[in-house]
């Protein structure tokens, strides 16, 4: 079973320029989630999404972050413009379904972002 | 709100040796609680988990028991290995998964 795919893995760029990251969860996973893991830290959720709509995005910085799942499979996160303070990995997880049961969480590779 | 404390890193061990890495959680409710492992290059797994007071999560010889007296998840293994080495994150779930900081993990031969 092919796992979560994310790209690109590595992405360079200078302040207030845009960025935006790819997330495809596994087959027939119904939630997806976004995560910010700054070095040195743990990942912070930024959204979750269940299928096509947003469950949870308290966390998401909105001045400048942006995420859709259309059609509930992939999703993409956007950032614009970039601040310094963003450069971290940008994780993707997916699992069955969300908040009414545990259902592991399946994370991607990353992609990590240097904003210089 | 919610929080994890870990034990702060790096841990450097000799093979064999014995591990314990400390995991304090603050949680309102009833939290699952889970250690999750991030080998190099590689991305996050779910090493084990525990859903309830007293429950025990093990998994590939790690093993950490659910303390609601005392709020803890410590990860234990009795002996390492080389192929151990990676970043080890205590993690809770009540509304979402929230991480601690991670504890680095490297074992000599």
């Amino acid at each position: 079973e092919a796992g979560v795919a994310q790209s690109p893995r590595y992405k360079i760029i200078e302040k207030r320029q845009s960025v935006a990251f790819w997330c495809n969860p596994i087959s027939g996973h119904a939630t997806l989630y976004w995560y910010q893991q700054i070095l040195g830290q743990g990942p912070k959720l930024l959204i979750q999404f269940q299928n096509n709509g947003v469950v949870d995005d308290s966390q998401l910085p909105k001045d400048r972050f942006s995420a859709e799942r259309l059609k509930g499979v992939d999703s993409t996160l956007k950032i614009q413009p970039a601040k310094l303070e963003d450069s971290a990995v940008y994780l993707c997880a997916s699992s069955l379904v969300g908040q009414v049961s545990y259902n592991e969480q399946f994370f991607g590779p990353g992609t990590r972002l240097t904003v210089l | 709100g919610d929080s994890v404390t870990q034990m702060e890193g790096p841990v450097t061990l000799s093979e064999e040796a014995f591990l314990t890495i400390n995991c304090t959680y603050t949680a309102t409710g009833y939290p699952s609680l889970f250690w999750y492992v991030q080998y190099p290059g590689e991305g996050l797994q779910l090493l084990l988990k525990a859903t309830k007071a007293d429950d025990k999560g093990s998994n590939k010889g790690f093993e950490a028991t659910y303390r609601k007296e005392t709020t803890s998840f410590h990860l234990e293994k009795g002996s390492v290995q080389v192929s151990d080495s990676a970043v080890y994150f205590c993690a809770l779930r009540s509304q979402k998964l929230v991480f601690g900081q991670g504890t680095r993990l490297t074992i000599n031969p």
